[in-house]
């Protein structure tokens, strides 16, 4: 149990496109779901926070306007990466945090390299 | 069979207490280890890579097993403050491949 997916797992693209990635939890409903990026030979460090059906709260430094979030059902968010450049390439990676006996614990998903030419 | 997989835990230890982890994983192409520590609602964060010869630092030791796909860290002498969640992280595909997080083991540790 407790399976987090994410769709693609890697993606190529032209500078000035729009990525979307989606992060799904499987089998469980996912109150609260966390979007984190790993530039190469750093740790991962977190985007933003979404709750379903409210806003997502980003961490300082990122831009909400670049980097869309939405969180529209308790399995499912998306990140869409608008105008993509290639400092935007990265390692794209989601976690979602289940209610109840699945709350406070974090469950990753596979990730998603992004490569923006 | 799931690709990085850790005993949940959690693992309730007093203090100087010494505590192991233990992580498998299924892809025998995979060519970078790692330990990361989270904290409650934190992002996780790199705690130390992993290599064959095994490392240390400080009371924190991780063994890397490649023919048993077998990953370990050992904390000795624990303090309150290693209480969180260790997870193993597991690379392929060199520079631009993907890195699979194990879900972790929660460890708490009392006075």
């Amino acid at each position: 149990g407790a399976v987090v997916s994410q769709h693609p797992s890697r993606v190529i693209c032209k500078s000035g496109t729009s990525v979307k990635i989606e992060c799904r939890s499987l089998d469980f409903q996912a109150t609260t779901m966390f979007w984190y990026r790993q530039f190469p030979k750093q740790s991962l460090m977190l985007m933003a926070t979404s709750n379903e059906g409210s806003k997502a709260t980003y961490e300082q430094g990122v831009e909400k306007d670049k980097f869309l979030i939405n969180h529209a059902s308790l399995t499912l968010s998306t990140l869409t990466v608008t105008s993509a450049h290639p400092e935007d390439s990265s390692f794209y990676i989601c976690s979602a945090e289940g209610a109840g006996g699945r709350s406070d614990t974090q469950y990753f998903g596979p990730g998603t390299r992004l490569t923006v030419l | 069979r799931k690709e990085v997989e850790q005993d949940p835990g959690p693992f309730n230890v007093p203090e100087g207490a010494t505590v192991a982890f233990n992580c498998t994983y299924s892809n025998s192409a995979s060519q970078s280890f790692f330990w990361y520590r989270q904290d409650c609602r934190k992002e996780p964060k790199l705690l130390m890579s992993v290599y064959s010869s095994g490392n240390e630092d400080g009371r924190f030791t991780a063994q890397l097993n490649r023919a048993s796909q077998y990953i370990s860290l050992l904390i000795r002498d624990s303090k309150l403050s290693d209480s969180a969640t260790y997870l193993c992280v597991v690379g392929w595909g060199g520079s631009q491949g993907n890195l699979i997080f194990g879900k972790g083991t929660k460890l708490s540790v009392k006075p």
